[in-house]
């Protein structure tokens, strides 16, 4: 199942603002959208944002996400070290009735 | 509190089987997917298979991957989730997560810890 494509790594400086991309298809991302996670070293994942772009209760103002198209977009702005992480997106794919995971983003914060 | 415990995990060797549980608290378990999503060692995360609530029939869906090997079921009576993996292969050595979806937008609300599955002989 080929899953959305996502660059493997993103290095920002801090208070600077990074934007991390997940591109799927129709069938996916352009179906209803990509949720986001965020998973630090040796833990689990932590929702980010829901596919619709609503942020759960306790996730920063400083995360935003959006999508056009068949691409979605994590948005951070003024970088802090908690949020050196791993990113991922995912998306049910109406086509396959399988959920598709992008290969994860590592973000560094210089 | 919504808490997610997964158990069950292990040394197996190929072509073995395992029996992998999520007890869950805090939430009316009825009334929510449950997933099972992996990750094998440093690498990213994949998803392996569902469990649709009692509103949707209990159907399942799973990865190409383990479609064939690999089971979910649930217990509602019990608030558990589970995931029988037969005909282990060394690639299904992972971390196993189960997550609980949200119902409106179905996507992984909350996770587990996860539980160490090692396929090796």
């Amino acid at each position: 199942q080929a899953g959305l494509t996502q660059p493997p790594s993103v290095s920002k400086d801090l208070r600077q603002t990074a934007t991390l991309t997940c591109t799927g298809n129709s069938n996916n991302v352009g179906y209803q959208g990509a949720a986001w996670l965020q998973q630090h070293q040796g833990q689990p994942p932590k929702l980010l944002f829901y596919r619709n772009n609503n942020r759960p209760s306790g996730i920063s103002e400083r995360f935003s996400a959006s999508r056009s198209g068949n691409t979605a977009s994590l948005t951070i702005t003024g970088l802090q070290p908690e949020d050196e992480a791993d990113y991922y997106c995912s998306a049910w794919d109406n086509s396959l009735s399988v959920v598709v995971f992008g290969g994860g983003t590592k973000l560094t914060v210089l | 509190e919504v808490q997610l415990v997964e158990s069950g995990g292990g040394l197996v060797q190929p072509g073995g089987s395992l029996r992998l549980s999520c007890a869950t608290s805090g939430f009316t378990f009825s009334d929510h997917y449950m997933d099972w999503v992996r990750q094998a060692p440093g690498k990213g995360l994949e998803w392996v298979g569902r469990s649709r609530n009692k509103a949707h029939s209990y159907t399942t869906e799973y990865a190409a991957s383990v479609k064939g090997r690999f089971s979910v079921s649930r217990d509602d009576s019990k608030n558990s989730v589970y995931l029988q993996m037969n005909s282990l292969k060394i690639e299904d050595t992972a971390v196993y997560y189960c997550a609980r979806l949200g119902n409106d937008p179905k996507d992984f609300q909350h996770w587990g810890q996860g539980t160490l599955v090692t396929v090796s002989s």
